[in-house]
């Protein structure tokens, strides 16, 4: 089945504890983003790749780290969370920037 | 700064044709318009997406004026499972991705 997964769905932490939120799509994508949804004011790009080893900054880059080391994946880090980044994480995927994109199901993230 | 505008919230009632509008004063020639559906604690899911004057497929149309400035997503008919949010997305320069905060949508009985 095609389809983009993430992990962990649910996350607590604490401020300040490195984090990582894993992506992987099964589809041969090429183009990959992470968003942030937040209330009233819809889905924020973070960071987006348009192949391997090639990533950039999206529209709330400040906080978060990227690698696209493999085609499939597309992890997003937190090296020192902070409360604001409390929040609800979406990665999405597909074949270029111009295509329809996929999305995951969402990771839900609380930092204390 | 390019912004991708839209109504917070609508009512309609089922069996009625739902009309939703999006403002992009800077979209660019090149620049698409897309349209996702999202249900609560799930992801966006596509809609329709088009360039310019109107594309139609099985669940919607998509009505783009001459300008390109605005676009309205037209939902047919809809009923209650059609309650959602929608999101109207401008890819500005290609990979600039500006989402509207979106169009709760409220259909009752």
């Amino acid at each position: 089945e095609a389809q983009v997964t993430q992990n962990p769905r649910y996350l607590i932490t604490v401020t300040g504890k490195k984090l990582t939120v894993t992506c992987s799509q099964n589809m041969n994508h090429e183009y990959m983003s992470w968003y942030r949804q937040d209330p009233g004011l819809g889905l924020r790009q973070i960071y987006y790749s348009m192949n391997v080893e090639v990533t950039d900054k999206g529209d709330v880059p400040e906080g978060y780290k990227v690698s696209r080391k493999e085609k499939r994946n597309f992890p997003l880090i937190l090296e020192s969370p902070s409360p604001n980044q409390t929040s609800l994480y979406f990665c999405a995927s597909s074949l270029s920037s111009r295509q329809t994109q996929y999305f995951g199901p969402g990771t839900r993230l609380l930092v204390l | 700064l390019a912004k991708t505008t839209q109504p917070i919230s609508m009512d309609s009632y089922e069996g009625q044709e739902v009309n939703i509008t999006c403002s992009h004063n800077n979209i660019a020639t090149n620049d698409y318009i897309t349209w996702y559906q999202q249900f609560p604690s799930q992801g966006p899911r596509f809609i329709i997406q088009g360039y310019k004057t109107k594309v139609t497929n099985e669940v919607a149309s998509l009505f783009i004026p001459a300008d390109r400035k605005s676009s309205t997503l037209s939902l047919p008919r809809v009923s209650l499972s059609d309650t959602a949010v929608y999101y109207c997305l401008v890819a500005y320069n290609n990979n600039d991705m500006r989402f509207g905060a979106g169009t709760r949508l409220t259909v009752k009985p």
